[in-house]
This record gives structure tokens, C-alpha cells and sequence, in this order.
């Protein structure tokens, strides 16, 4: 398996604009985590996906952003209007859902908003 | 909730030293651990990780951890490290009870001097 494949990997962008970051989770996974990772905060757990359905989205800062998995091989996750502090690496994650399993992490996206 | 610290933000150390990070979470029952790295630029690998049995485990790269139940500790140990250790380490936890939402430390910056 290529492991948890996301996409851009970078990504820069103007204030305002909208933007969409893509997952693909290890086929056969069906947990999905989105991180978010800056210096001052560090590693965020910003929403994750149990079987498709969104379980847990407390960690999503603002109405701005947006998350979606419309099938087990897909998410996306969407801010609208981007803002500067936005800035980050955003990193997906998959796992199995099941006892004493481990989170697969992909190579991240590193969004610049300016 | 569950949540996890890492008490050292930034080590540095010279090659051959050897190494212990701490980690403590808070969580009253049954938890998996794990020791994430992250090289400069790079995804999140999995280093260890702990789930039942020996609560001394072996990792790659001749990294282990002790799980001591009675002090919430999974602290990571290198008993010589090399310039290639240069990297930021994460500690986490997550519970079969909760879906297998991974939660972090802050992480802890290793730079190792040749």
C-alpha cells in the first residue's frame, strides 16, 4: 500500500480565497484524522471519522473550516475564507477501527496563506 | 478526556550521550501508548508503541520505553544517540473506548551534536 496519500503537498495561497485539502486513507482503514501542526500550538487533533461519520469536530477552529468523507477512500478538508493564521502543515491520519491499532500518518500539507 | 505531557520542549545533546524524554498522560483507564518521530520536513513515523503485556518495549533504532502504570509514565530511552536522532518526538495516547482518537504531547525538539 502507498500509505495515506494527501494532496497538495504545498499549497500557497491569498486571504480569502478558499482552499481544499484532500485525503486518501490505507485502503481498508476506516478511522480518519486531521491534524493540524504549527509552533505555537504544536499537533491538534482538529476532526476524525469513525466509518465515514464525523465523531469528533471540537477541534475545528471556526465555521471557516469544513470537513467531509463521502466515501471510505476520500476526505476533504475545506477553509473558507483562508486567513493568514491558518498557516500550517495539516497532516491526515487512518487507522483501523479496532483495539490496540496504530495511526498511519501522510506526508502533510503545507498551506501558506498570504 | 485524555491528555498527554512532555515535560522536555528542547534537548540537545552530543552523539553518544544517552537519552530519556519524558512523557505523562491522565486517563484512568486502559490506554495505548506510542512514541511518534518526526525528521526535519517529514511526516509523523511510528518509533513504539505499547498496548499490553511487557511494559518495557523495544522500538526501531534502538529506542525503548518503560510503561509505569502507577506514574501515568511512558518515558522513551536511547542509551546512545547519533547525529540521525536529530528530530522532534511526540508521545500520545488514545483508548478503545474512544474510537482510537490519538491525542499528543507537545512534542520534544532532539538536536544531537556530532
Amino acid at each position: 500500500d502507498a500509505g495515506v496519500i494527501q494532496s497538495p503537498r504545498h499549497e500557497v495561497t491569498e486571504m480569502g480565497q478558499e482552499v481544499t485539502l484532500r485525503c486518501k486513507p490505507i485502503s481498508g482503514h476506516n478511522s480518519l484524522f486531521w491534524y493540524r501542526q504549527t509552533m505555537m500550538r504544536g499537533l491538534e487533533l482538529l476532526i476524525y471519522f469513525n466509518n465515514n461519520v464525523p465523531i469528533d469536530d471540537s477541534g475545528m477552529p471556526e465555521d471557516r473550516f469544513s470537513a467531509k468523507m463521502p466515501n471510505a477512500s476520500f476526505s476533504t478538508l475545506k477553509i473558507q475564507p483562508s486567513e493568514p493564521r491558518d498557516s500550517a502543515v495539516y497532516f491526515c491520519a487512518s487507522s483501523l477501527l479496532q483495539d490496540n491499532t496504530e495511526a498511519f500518518f501522510g506526508q502533510g500539507t503545507r498551506l501558506t496563506v498570504v | 478526556a485524555q491528555s498527554v505531557s512532555q515535560h522536555n520542549h528542547h534537548v540537545i545533546l552530543s552523539e553518544a550521550a544517552s537519552l530519556e524524554l519524558g512523557c505523562n498522560y491522565s486517563y484512568g483507564g486502559t490506554v495505548n501508548l506510542f512514541w511518534y518521530v518526526q525528521y526535519p520536513g517529514q511526516h509523523l513515523q511510528l518509533l513504539l508503541k505499547y498496548f499490553s503485556g511487557d511494559p518495557l518495549v523495544k522500538g526501531i533504532k534502538g529506542f525503548e520505553a518503560e510503561f509505569i502504570k502507577s506514574k501515568f509514565s511512558f518515558n522513551l530511552r536511547k542509551p546512545s544517540v547519533q547525529w540521525s536522532d536529530t528530530a522532534e518526538y511526540f508521545c500520545a495516547v488514545n483508548n478503545n473506548n474512544a474510537g482510537n482518537m490519538l491525542t499528543f504531547g507537545g512534542g520534544t525538539r532532539l538536536m544531537v551534536k556530532p
